[in-house]
């Protein structure tokens, strides 16, 4: 099993700033994902986030909006740029491997 | 592409009553199944999973049975509990790859 640790679990923000949230993984893994979760809806993949390559990305979400980094095996972080209202959500990072994937806690984001 | 559909709820019931949460997919080729599982103000838990047709995959007392003839992962529980109270999302992996496609999530409510 892996225990996904992120930050920060939340924050109020004002429109138009940005905010990156951090995802720890305490093993080594494959895959890892970040996902939104908008209030009372299901969960939406935003992107892959690749080891030291651009991440992939997932139709209806781009880079410049939610840029992500993997630097290593254990670590990455999502980035949600020029904030609006509309960006409220859970922002969830899973990794693992095929077969399971284990999930944080999430980063609540409320944007006022 | 792939794609989950779940029954919708809520669904509340009374302890000991049987549980059922209808699942359905659409995917190509073989993919993975699983269920996860929201307890109020927690993260996101793997609850069940199966990789092939005809596996049952199992824990806490819930059971689900990937059935490739008709496209379904349903969950059931014989007896449920007022901890069993929960969001329950049905998800796929599709066999090319490793990310987790959710459906809507079902929303459980036990009574005493």
């Amino acid at each position: 099993s892996a225990v996904i640790s992120q930050k920060p679990s939340r924050d109020i923000c004002q429109r138009g700033t940005s905010l990156t949230i951090q995802c720890q993984v305490d093993s080594q893994v494959t895959m890892m994902f970040w996902y939104r979760q908008q209030p009372g809806q299901s969960l939406t993949l935003i992107a892959t986030a690749n080891q030291g390559s651009e991440a992939t990305y997932e139709s209806g979400f781009v880079i410049d909006k939610f840029p992500i980094s993997r630097p290593n095996l254990t670590f990455s972080t999502l980035t949600v740029s020029n904030m609006s209202p509309e960006d409220s959500s859970i922002y969830l990072c899973s990794a693992g491997q095929r077969g399971e994937l284990f999930f944080g806690e999430g980063s609540r984001l409320t944007v006022l | 592409g792939d794609s989950v559909t779940q029954m919708e709820g809520p669904v509340t019931l009374s302890e000991e009553a049987f549980l059922t949460i209808n699942c359905t997919y659409t995917a190509t080729g073989y993919p993975s199944l699983f269920w996860y599982v929201q307890y109020p103000g927690e993260g996101l838990q793997l609850l069940l999973k199966a990789t092939k047709a005809d596996d049952k995959g199992s824990n806490k007392g819930f059971e689900a049975t990937y059935r490739k003839e008709t496209t379904s992962f349903h969950l059931e529980k014989g007896s449920v509990q007022v901890s069993d109270s929960a969001v329950y999302f049905c998800a796929l992996s599709g066999s090319n790859d490793y990310k987790l496609s959710f459906g809507a999530g079902t929303t459980v409510t036990v009574r005493a």
